[in-house]
């Protein structure tokens, strides 16, 4: 099946400065979706794209879709302690399931 | 609202014993249900997905088995636990109306020893 695959693994980032994560895909992606993962936390819902070039922003997080629909990514700005933690992509197939194939995560870790 | 409950949250079980793990979803009817494993630091593997009563998929062959005996429960179990079955099992739901997003429990904690 579909796989997609995040850049970098780790990311580690000091308080106040930008970064961005990434999310590749070798196929065409029908949407994407962004969850984050507090640590010893569950993954929550950020947001989902579905058209191509899509631009999303949530306070501090832009999140963009790329023309292609093969790649999608996650902007933080003036990174703050409150970011740490895992970020996934995770992108759904056609099927009636509803089952999202996740990548491997970005995690994130900030210096005061 | 929706919620989501697991449990219990956190679990230490010896190796060849029995596992029961539980998740309920309040406020929605007919939800797709999911169970995924998580590794220590590392990504969601989907174990098994129901959607609809006593109907499940298995995704990877294991020493795990789910079941669904009502609308917004959904039962991972296993007869023998085995070492490498530790982990964070989490549930996850999401409507059954071209909705993708997914919406998860607060998760179990196994320890196998």
């Amino acid at each position: 099946g579909q796989q997609v695959m995040q850049i970098p693994q780790y990311q580690h980032v000091q308080e106040g400065e930008d970064f961005t994560t990434y999310c590749n895909s070798s196929t065409t992606l029908s949407n994407i979706q962004w969850y984050k993962q507090r640590p010893g936390g569950h993954p929550v819902f950020l947001i989902q794209l579905v058209k191509s070039g899509e631009v999303k922003k949530q306070k501090r997080l832009t999140f963009q879709f790329g023309e292609a629909k093969k790649n999608s990514s996650l902007h933080i700005t003036a990174t703050q302690t409150t970011d740490v933690g895992t970020y996934f992509c995770a992108q759904a197939g056609m099927s009636n399931d509803y089952k999202l194939s996740f990548g491997a995560g970005t995690t994130v870790t900030v210096r005061a | 609202s929706q919620t989501i409950h697991q449990w219990p949250a956190t679990l230490v079980q010896p190796v060849g014993s029995p596992l029961s793990l539980e998740c309920t979803v309040e406020g929605t009817s007919n939800p797709n249900l999911y169970w995924y494993r998580q590794a220590a630091g590392r990504g969601l593997q989907l174990l098994f997905y129901s959607v609809g009563i006593g109907q499940i998929s298995s995704e990877v062959p294991q020493n795990l088995s789910a079941s669904r005996p009502q609308d917004r429960q959904f039962i991972l179990s296993s007869k023998k636990l085995l070492l490498s079955d530790s982990g964070f099992y989490l549930c996850a739901w999401n409507r059954d109306t071209h909705s993708y997003e997914q919406y998860f429990g607060p998760g179990t904690r196994l320890t196998v020893t």
